[in-house]
């Protein structure tokens, strides 16, 4: 059973903005949202994560609606470099049901040059 | 480089055959977690294992089992192996609370022939 719910694919311009949304209506509490992505063939790579608030970091930015349900992942000026599917994880502790890392289908996010 | 160390990167194996998979954690990480990723397929979650003892389990098959021993090292093994258990298998690492980033490995890719 999918945790979180992406679009299969988006679109963006090269250095334009790019919103990727997640919907978690399940998430519980403790459950941190993370975001990962990956290139064809490598490991998953850390984007960014959070729980409540607003989170910054080099890389993007991470927007967690204020019940929770939902978060938007913002890269800022997308650039060919950023071409990959990202991933939208909830992730709780041990012992909650939330407490596997579990990976849905992702978004394919294609930069445009 | 995460600093999530797998081996072999390459491995190639006949149908029946048993193998063995290496990950070396982050140092300092006590979670070790493995997932599978076959080709055109979304990673699955296989297993969890926390300072030595299983955290979490996935869809991970009968034939397969896993470990993490006292220096914190883990190891897949895979056994009776078919057609369709060739795939990319990443081991990721992390201190073990979901507030924490988990980071991956390069993958060992594993081909049965």
């Amino acid at each position: 059973d999918a945790k979180t719910t992406q679009p299969n694919s988006m679109e963006s311009n090269e250095e334009e903005p790019v919103h990727l949304p997640c919907n978690h209506s399940t998430i519980s509490g403790t459950d941190y949202i993370h975001w990962y992505r990956q290139l064809p063939s490598q490991g998953p790579e850390y984007v960014i994560h959070g729980l409540t608030s607003n989170v910054n970091n080099r890389m993007a930015s991470l927007a967690i609606a204020e019940d929770r349900k939902s978060s938007t992942l913002i890269l800022h000026r997308a650039t060919l470099r950023d071409a990959a599917v990202y991933y939208c994880i909830s992730y709780g502790p041990y012992g909650s049901t939330g407490n596997q890392f579990y990976f849905g289908t992702g978004t394919s996010l294609t930069v445009i040059p | 480089d995460s600093g999530v160390t797998q081996t072999p990167k390459h491995l190639i194996t006949a149908t029946g055959q048993r193998v063995t998979l290496r990950c070396s954690p982050r140092s300092g990480d006590l979670s070790v977690y493995w997932y599978q990723q076959s080709l055109d397929q979304g990673l699955q979650f296989l297993i969890q294992y926390y300072n030595g003892e299983e955290r979490a389990k996935g869809n991970i098959l009968e034939r397969f089992s896993a470990q993490q021993f006292p220096d914190l090292h883990s190891e897949l093994n895979l056994s009776s192996l078919e057609l369709g258990d060739s795939a990319l298998y990443f081991c990721a690492s992390s201190v073990g609370t979901p507030g924490n980033t988990i980071y991956f490995g390069e993958g060992s890719w594993l081909t049965v022939v």
